[in-house]
Parts: structure tokens; sequence; C-alpha cells
């Protein structure tokens, strides 16, 4: 999607191995997010950052970090997968302004084996 | 915080228009209504937004009820390439986006 770029596109940890999953935005967004998706469920909120240099926890942020590097990045850590973090984690970003729709990232597959 | 309720899954034959139905009873009053959808596997793409009036842009209508507890998303005439999941979406806190679990909308020839 165009404006938010995530790397690495495709990842295989085995479990106890960390990894950081890397998030750019080049749209001068205020607020950042990371999102997990797992097979046939919605999307579930794992961290977000509001401004530069401001973290908040999501619904599951359990077992993952986050580091707001600047306005452009917004790092996701796991610092000793388990095979229960295998999923598919979206970053997006949003202008903070009421009524304007997030830019949402293609996407990292990740399974911990 | 406001919750949606969606039918799991809808279809529609191409070319016809799809009407995407969505309960948010227990919405506030400065709660936007918000649809996004995904396709395949891809990163959700932002579809329309509505606090109290219809919307319309390029790609759909928004129609909200008077009360603002439900809402439907039109697809005019719909094509193979609207296949895809449906959120619905009421805006949590300041600017969080909670998602459900959505309609999996399968458009048929």
């Amino acid at each position: 999607n165009a404006g938010v770029t995530q790397t690495p596109k495709f990842q295989v940890l085995k479990t106890g191995q960390s990894m950081t999953l890397q998030c750019a935005q080049d749209m001068n967004h205020n607020s950042m997010y990371w999102y997990r998706q797992d097979p046939g469920m919605g999307l579930r909120l794992i961290y977000y950052s509001a401004s530069e240099g401001t973290t908040d926890k999501g619904e599951v942020p359990n077992g993952y970090n986050v580091s707001r590097l600047n306005k452009r990045e917004f790092s996701l850590r796991l610092e000793s997968a388990a095979p229960s973090q295998t999923s598919v984690y979206f970053c997006a970003s949003l202008l903070e302004r009421q009524g304007l729709g997030y830019t949402f990232g293609s996407g990292t597959r990740l399974t911990v084996v | 915080d406001a919750k949606t309720t969606q039918p799991p899954s809808m279809d529609c034959a191409e070319g016809r228009a799809a009407n995407l139905p969505c309960n948010h009873s227990t919405i506030s009053g400065n709660e936007y209504v918000y649809w996004y959808r995904q396709i395949h596997s891809q990163g959700p793409q932002y579809i329309i937004h509505g606090l109290k009036n219809n919307e319309t842009n390029e790609m759909a209508s928004l129609i909200i009820t008077e009360d603002r507890k439900s809402s439907t998303l039109i697809l005019p005439h719909a094509t193979l390439r609207d296949t895809a999941v449906y959120y619905c979406i009421v805006r949590v806190g300041t600017d969080k986006l909670i998602f459900g679990t959505g309609t999996r909308l399968q458009v048929f020839p």
C-alpha cells in the first residue's frame, strides 16, 4: 500500500528467537499502529503511538515491545518468539484529525516454529 | 466502548448492488462509523466514513439511520474484484480503530 512500508514481508523464526519488524511511512502522519491478524480473524491492536516519543498498549500487547524511533518509523520487537505469535502483522498510520482513514502496509507474515 | 455487529457472510451477483448492514446500537454522539475492506490477505483499505449524514464517494455509499444505531454500506454495482471481508468500525477513544470479524462478501458471476 502506498505510503506505509513494512519489512520483511515474510519471516520464519524458531521458538525463543528474537526479531524486529520494521514500519516506515512517508506521509508525515502523527499516529502509527501495529495490528496482528490470525487466520480467519479480524485485526487486533497490539500497540500504537499517537505521536513521536509516545507509545501505548492495545488489546494484545503481551510478548511485544515497540519503539517510535522518529515520526516516520515505528518498530515492533518480539524478544522471545512463541508459536502463538505466528500471525500476519500489519502496520498502519493516521494523520491525527477526525474523519481521515488509516493507511495500512502490506503486512509481514511471521511463522514461529 | 461502542461495538458493531455484522453478518458473517453475504453473497451478491455481479452487477447488482451489495448492501452490507452493520449494527452499532451503543454508538456515542461524537463517534464516526468507518468502513474498511480487506481483499484476500492484503492490508485493509479505507472505503468511507460518516457521522450522521449519508455519504457517497467513488467507491460506495454509506447510509446511517437517524438514530445512528445502524448503518448500511452500499456498493452500487458489485464486481468480482469487490469480493473481500468488509469491516464496520466505530472509532474508539481518540483514534484507535478496533476491528471485529467483519462480513465476507462473495460476488459471483
